[in-house]
């Protein structure tokens, strides 16, 4: 079956614009998460929805945001790009629910703000 | 999540054992243990993961002790591919996991 898709691979943006990255999950999949993975931080999550709705949020500015659509297809939004904001973004999925399920991780968008 | 932690890097000889230790001594009874290997730049790809039995599949062993205080990745021949930096994980969430800085593992030729 396909696997987590992540959309665009690579993209550079400026300073102070907007950026946003998409994800396909796996099909069947309900829950998708977020994750930032930068040299000095390492893989920091940003936040997890399931049915739509933000279940979890991680430790990020508003600037940071995210939505899920009916299909289980997610975007994450950045605003007001800062440099810092180069990073590697990781999309993974998993069946969700209330048990614990392991994610299937994307190949990641690589995000160059200059 | 509980915390744990990894040594920081690791070498193997290639076609040996790689037995990659993990410490998660504040486990609670709950929390699983999992295992994500991220090799450069790609995302991080699911190993193995366990309760409290020893588990084993196609890629990995995965051994954790009676007080679950702490557990061991083993792979079993390693191969160059398998060089990587490996993520133990200890979770009751399943969807919000705590990464660490894991231990990179060199398989020498």
């Amino acid at each position: 079956k396909a696997g987590v898709t992540q959309t665009p691979r690579y993209l550079i943006k400026t300073r102070g614009q907007q950026v946003t990255l998409s994800c396909s999950p796996i099909s069947g999949h309900r829950s998708v998460s977020w994750y930032q993975q930068t040299p000095g931080q390492g893989l920091q999550f940003l936040f997890e929805y399931f049915s739509e709705t933000q279940r979890n949020k991680g430790n990020f500015p508003g600037r940071f945001s995210g939505r899920q659509f009916s299909n289980s297809r997610s975007e994450m939004n950045v605003s007001t790009l800062e440099l810092g904001d180069s990073a590697l973004y990781l999309c993974a999925s998993s069946l969700g629910g209330t048990g614990v399920y392991g994610y299937t991780f994307g190949s990641g968008t690589r995000l160059t703000v200059v | 999540d509980a915390k744990t932690t990894q040594p920081p890097s690791m070498d193997c000889a290639e076609g040996r054992a790689a037995n990659l230790p993990c410490n998660h001594s504040t486990i609670s009874g709950n929390e699983y243990v999992y295992w994500y290997r991220q090799i450069h730049s790609q995302g991080p790809q699911y190993i193995i993961h366990g309760l409290k039995n020893n588990e084993t599949n196609e890629m990995a062993s995965l051994i954790i002790t009676e007080d679950r205080k702490s557990s061991t990745l083993i792979l079993p021949h390693a191969t160059l591919r398998d060089t990587a930096v490996y993520y133990c994980i200890a979770t009751n969430t399943g969807n919000q996991f705590y990464f660490g800085t894991g231990t990179s593992l060199t398989v020498i030729p």
